[in-house]
């Protein structure tokens, strides 16, 4: 199984702050076929189910704000909030979708300082 | 509108069964893989199972050892989960999710408590 892990466990951020959250897999998520990374993030805010944000590792899903970024190929990955919004306040997730079971991080919560 | 919604979810004693379900709406529900995902109260995320189009490629997670099967019924736009010798650990909130390579879209998800 593919082991996905993520640092820092949590953070705080002052508004209009970077906040970074990087993700690591056990095993290269780059598929060599079609030299994609199989790494999507997501957003959970509390009390909702989790959203989207992120997929090929650095594709924004459609309506989310350019604040949001990806990075990373490989085994090394990393959302970037560039300026922290009160609305941004969740858990982060990242998760592989290269081959099941696809796993997930253990989430990143992120508050405002 | 893409909509999942799941129903089936209650309280069940050790050992129980239940079975869920989630009605999808808004897309051609045969042409995508689905997925259900738990999450335990105040814990992360744990992918459970996935199918593929019309009853291929079906994966369960290692730590279900057989007691769970995802099936799909494409002509009624919906997708179940059969859960069987339900444990504690097993209680958590169950969502439907669509796969596109990555978890596009989730549902509300359904809470399953297993407790005597």
């Amino acid at each position: 199984d593919i082991v996905m892990t993520q640092s820092p466990e949590s953070l705080a951020v002052s508004l209009g702050e970077r906040a970074t959250i990087h993700c690591k897999s056990s095993q290269s998520i780059l598929h060599s076929s079609n030299n994609m990374n199989y790494l999507g993030w997501y957003q959970q805010k509390s009390g909702q189910p989790p959203k989207l944000l992120i997929y090929w590792a650095s594709t924004r899903e459609f309506g989310v704000p350019d604040r949001f970024s990806g990075s990373g190929s490989g085994t090394d990955f990393t959302l970037t909030i560039s300026s922290l919004q009160a609305e941004d306040v969740a858990v982060y997730y990242c998760q592989q979708y290269y081959r099941p079971p696809f796993t997930f991080g253990p989430g990143t919560k992120v508050d405002v300082k | 509108e893409v909509q999942l919604v799941e129903s089936g979810g209650g309280l069940v004693k050790p050992g129980g069964s239940l079975r869920l379900s989630c009605v999808a709406s808004g897309f051609t529900f045969d042409t995508y893989s689905m997925n259900w995902v738990r999450q335990a109260p105040g814990k992360g995320l744990e992918w459970v199972s996935s199918i593929g189009t019309r009853n291929g490629a079906i994966y369960y997670a290692d730590s279900l050892k057989g007691r769970f099967t995802i099936s799909r019924d494409n002509a009624k736009n919906s997708l179940s989960l059969q859960m069987n010798s339900l444990r504690a650990e097993d209680t958590a909130v169950y969502y439907c999710v669509r796969d596109t390579g990555p978890f596009d879209y989730w549902g509300q998800g359904t809470l399953v408590t297993v407790s005597s």
